[in-house]
């Protein structure tokens, strides 16, 4: 079954603004990952966020992670055009060995 | 240098065809995995290998048949292939189990049966 669902499915925004994006899962987990998937591309690694963590930062990203509420959030702050891409959240299920993707948020950023 | 390859990039096929796409990393990982990404982006693990050893195997068909040679290597062989198996497949590696740290993506394989 399906572990994250990422919200919004789709998000545009200007050059400059924040974007946020939400990821809700649904048992326990280990860590919380956050992918970028260009167009055409594979994935690459964001940031990760342990279950006993509720903030972490890096660059421009910012994550926060509600164990209590089983969701993450994902800010990118002064967006550029570069940044547009889908993102994924995924977990780990409190299992070892396996990732469970949610279906995305694809993020667009006009110039 | 590539850190984790896949060949090839793109591959056209009829039903009914065998196929094998091909992984490496060096990256000196001891996990690789397979997934498969379909039309809508969904993308779901397939099997995971640590040390040349299944550890998942995600109720796959059991006309995937993935191999691994040596830790720096992940093969997906697919038997009579059929419509449904169109889609990205994507190789990845990680250092230990996941609760250890991210994974390292491959480019993808798109792969289209007619």
């Amino acid at each position: 079954s399906q572990q994250g669902e990422e919200d919004p499915q789709a998000l545009s925004i200007q050059e400059g603004e924040n974007a946020t994006m939400n990821c809700s899962y649904k048992t326990s987990i280990n860590n919380l990952q956050w992918y970028r998937q260009n167009s055409g591309r594979g994935l690459v690694h964001l940031i990760l966020i342990r279950s006993n963590e509720r903030e972490k930062h890096s660059g421009r990203l910012r994550v926060t992670l509600d164990t209590s509420k089983k969701s993450s959030s994902l800010l990118i702050t002064a967006s550029r055009a570069a940044d547009t891409a889908s993102y994924f959240c995924a977990t780990d299920g409190g299992s070892n060995y396996k990732l469970t993707f949610g279906k995305g948020t694809l993020l667009t950023v006009n110039p | 240098d590539t850190a984790v390859s896949q060949t090839p990039k793109y591959l056209v096929t009829q039903m009914g065809n065998d196929k094998s796409i091909k992984c490496e990393q060096n990256l000196g990982h001891d996990t690789m995995y397979w997934y498969k990404q379909d039309s809508k982006k969904f993308l779901k693990i397939m099997f995971s290998y640590n040390n040349k050893e299944l550890i998942i195997n995600e109720t796959v068909p059991n006309r995937f048949s993935p191999k691994s040679p040596d830790k720096a290597h992940l093969n997906l062989h697919i038997n009579s292939l059929e419509l449904g198996d169109s889609a990205v497949y994507f190789c990845a590696s990680s250092q230990g189990a996941l609760a250890g740290g991210e994974q390292y993506f491959g480019p993808g394989t798109r792969l289209t049966v007619t």
